[in-house]
């Protein structure tokens, strides 16, 4: 049962464009939602998180949006640059209430390629 | 600062052999994990150690071992190589486990059973 979902393995945009990279989950119990980029023969890498309590959270060039209604949620990259090139992976994760969290659960990635 | 190390980065095994990989920590988390990453499928957990001594098993624990006996490092034993095992691994590692924005992850280790 995967509860993290992107269903798109790739996309490419042109330099300066915006990138819209999504996400679809199906536990509604997850309390936050992180993006995680990683760069070929590198480890995955921290970028952007949000709350489940909140519906958008921004940070320079990058916005993600939630959409609990609709189990969705959006990476959106202004202006897209070269060096946005990479796979980016949606990630959730539950809140214990004895304290801690449940284990991350990731998404398959999305590749993107920025093209100058 | 080196952050969370692997090693090795790469190995090539036969099917039946056994090794271990190491992952090591300086930054004094209580929790660290071990993932492992296939085409398409994205990143799923194998076993993870919330402290020194204690272990538990993820997604995918079948056919490896881990041990956590200090703090800083987190062991991933493969005891008889089959083909499936070919991944890359991903150990990381986070304070408390709560958070995960502050998670650290190792550069990988590619593993190629044959």
């Amino acid at each position: 049962d995967q509860q993290v979902k992107q269903n798109s393995p790739s996309l490419s945009v042109q330099e300066g464009r915006i990138s819209i990279l999504n996400c679809d989950y199906t536990n509604s119990m997850f309390d936050y939602f992180l993006w995680y980029k990683k760069y070929p023969a590198e480890g995955p890498t921290f970028l952007i998180s949000i709350s489940s309590i909140k519906d958008k959270n921004e940070d320079g060039r990058f916005t993600v949006f939630l959409n609990k209604s609709a189990k969705h949620l959006s990476l959106h990259i202004v202006p897209s640059q070269p060096g946005d090139s990479a796979v980016y992976f949606c990630a959730a994760y539950k809140i214990l209430t004895q304290g801690g969290s449940e284990k991350l659960v990731f998404g398959k990635g999305t590749k993107l390629t920025v093209n100058p | 600062n080196a952050g969370v190390t692997q090693t090795p980065k790469f190995r090539v095994l036969k099917t039946g052999q056994s090794m271990t990989l190491l992952c090591a920590q300086d930054m004094n988390h209580e929790y660290m994990y071990w993932y492992r990453q296939d085409p398409g499928m994205g990143l799923r957990l194998i076993h993870y150690s919330v402290g020194e001594g204690t272990t538990a098993k993820g997604e995918v624990p079948d056919g490896y071992n881990v041990s956590r006996l200090k703090k800083q490092n987190f062991l991933l034993g493969l005891e008889s190589a089959a083909p499936s095992q070919t991944s890359v691994y991903f150990c990381a590692s986070s304070g408390t486990g709560v958070g995960w924005t502050e998670a650290f992850f190792g550069q990988g280790t590619r593993l190629t059973v044959v």
